[in-house]
């Protein structure tokens, strides 16, 4: 079955680094996946897809604070020189032939 | 610009039905595909449908298969989602994405909309 897991919640302060973590079920390791922002009371915003070697491709208008790397069956989302806007929920998502799965998100909080 | 811009939601009561609209506009709507994702209050995001650039394509989550069904009219760059025999568990706000490509219905989402509420409630 094809999953994507993720932390609950993660905080970084104001101008630091922070990364987050998107782990693909066993079997689905080279799976290819996208990251998505939500900020409150908007609706999510694509911010790039990043493949199993760690190559990726941003959205329109995403800034390079914003990088992604792989490892195994683990994706990362980076967001450096964090800013208040950043604060926000962090979902990945794959997809199969016949389905889109999400992770549950990780909420992330600038201190 | 690229713009989805959803409409349809509301109050309905438990067993009620409700149509979603959602139109795109800022680029060739013929040439993607078209998914549902929603969030209910308190939840994370959960793939809905997806539907292929020609309709030939169309996947649905289990939690609504047999109750929705997705349609397209690329002729008025608009997608379709029609909600029938709806739970108190599908309240929530309902969003329309595209996908990066329209052969594949399940793909890169590049693109949001910012969604519509439903609420199912008697």
């Amino acid at each position: 079955q094809l999953v994507l897991t993720q932390s609950p919640s993660a905080s970084a302060s104001l101008g630091a680094s922070v990364k987050l973590t998107c782990t693909l079920s066993s079997d689905h390791s080279i799976y290819a996946i996208a990251w998505h922002q939500q900020q409150p009371e908007k609706g999510p915003r694509y911010l790039m897809k990043l493949n199993s070697d760690g190559s990726h491709t941003r959205g329109d208008g995403i800034p390079d604070r914003f990088s992604g790397s792989s490892s195994g069956a683990e994706r990362y989302l980076t967001i450096s020189s964090l800013q208040s806007e950043d604060e926000a929920d962090y979902y990945c998502q794959t997809w199969g032939t016949d389905i889109q799965v999400f992770g549950g998100g990780t909420k992330l909080t600038v201190l | 610009e690229v713009q989805l811009v959803e409409s349809g939601g509301g109050l309905v009561k438990p067993g009620g039905s409700l149509r979603l609209s959602c139109a795109a506009s800022g680029f060739t709507f013929s040439g993607h595909s078209i998914n549902w994702v929603r969030k209910a209050p308190g939840k994370g995001l959960e793939w809905v449908s997806s539907i292929s650039s020609g309709s030939s394509y169309i996947y649905y989550a289990d939690s609504v298969k047999g109750r929705f069904t997705s349609s397209r009219d690329n002729a008025k760059s608009s997608a379709y989602l029609q909600m029938n025999s709806l739970r108190a568990e599908d309240t929530a706000v309902y969003y329309c994405a595209r996908v990066s490509q329209g052969s594949t219905s399940c793909y890169v989402v590049d693109y949001w909309g910012q969604g519509t509420l439903v609420t199912v409630s008697s």
